[in-house]
């Protein structure tokens, strides 16, 4: 099967970096998305094809993949970066999405 | 700009079947290259692609849930739809569609959901 671990939860103070990891099995490389999710809100992409930010996401956001493990980085995270983040990865020729199991962000 | 809405019955008997309508509005959806997803997040709970489905009618379902997905567009009012059969609690969530964008990188075929309808919550009780 195809699995995107996260971590559940990670917690830092404001001004610290957040790292948030996405283990993937040893399959060839496929590009991560990193997804924001607000409470009550639709998901935002932060990240997409591992290291690119879409126009309106703060700088503060950067991504990195190496291996079976991606990274979401937010440096100097700020309260309003608290949420709940998704990695995303696509396989089997397109046929197949899968989010990985999400990890919540705490900033305080 | 594009936006999608969802809608659809709220409450859904159990073992009865679910049906929610996605409606773009700002763009066609027969516009070559987008494809039209929905996913799905029961609360509290993380995000679960279900199935996509391009403008000629061909679905990508997940497997876990392959057998009881159907999919449908309906060009002319520019809406797809979601069929989910045989319902159960399980089935309780907050149901997306969004826009499925397919893209070659580094010689990869990759994909996101890059724009999100609001969504729209289903619960399943008798």
């Amino acid at each position: 099967s195809y699995e995107l671990t996260q971590p559940p939860s990670v917690s830092v103070s404001p001004g610290q970096t957040a790292r948030i990891t996405c283990a993937r099995d040893a399959l060839p490389k496929r590009h991560t998305y990193w997804y924001q999710q607000k409470s009550g809100q639709a998901p935002v992409l932060v990240i997409y094809e591992d290291d690119k930010r879409p126009s309106g996401i703060p700088g503060r956001f950067s991504g990195s993949s190496s291996g079976t493990v991606a990274t979401l980085t937010i440096s100097g995270a700020q309260v309003e970066d608290e949420g709940d983040y998704y990695c995303y990865s696509t396989y089997s020729s397109g046929d197949l999405s899968v989010f990985g199991t999400g990890t919540k962000v705490t900033v305080l | 700009q594009l936006q999608l809405q969802e809608s659809g019955p709220g409450l859904v008997k159990p073992s009865e079947t679910l049906s929610l309508t996605c409606n773009v509005s700002g763009d066609s959806i027969s516009r070559d290259g987008f494809h039209w997803g929905w996913i799905r997040q029961p609360p509290g709970g993380g995000l679960e692609w279900i199935a996509s489905i391009y403008h000629s009618g061909r679905t990508y379902n997940n497997p876990s849930l392959k057998s009881r997905v159907t999919m449908s567009v309906d060009t002319s009012k520019n809406q797809f739809s979601l069929k989910l059969s045989s319902v159960s609690a399980a089935d309780a969530a907050v149901y997306y569609c969004a826009r499925h964008v397919f893209r070659v990188v580094q010689g990869l075929l990759t994909s996101q959901f890059d724009l999100w309808g609001q969504g729209t919550l289903v619960s399943v009780s008798s």
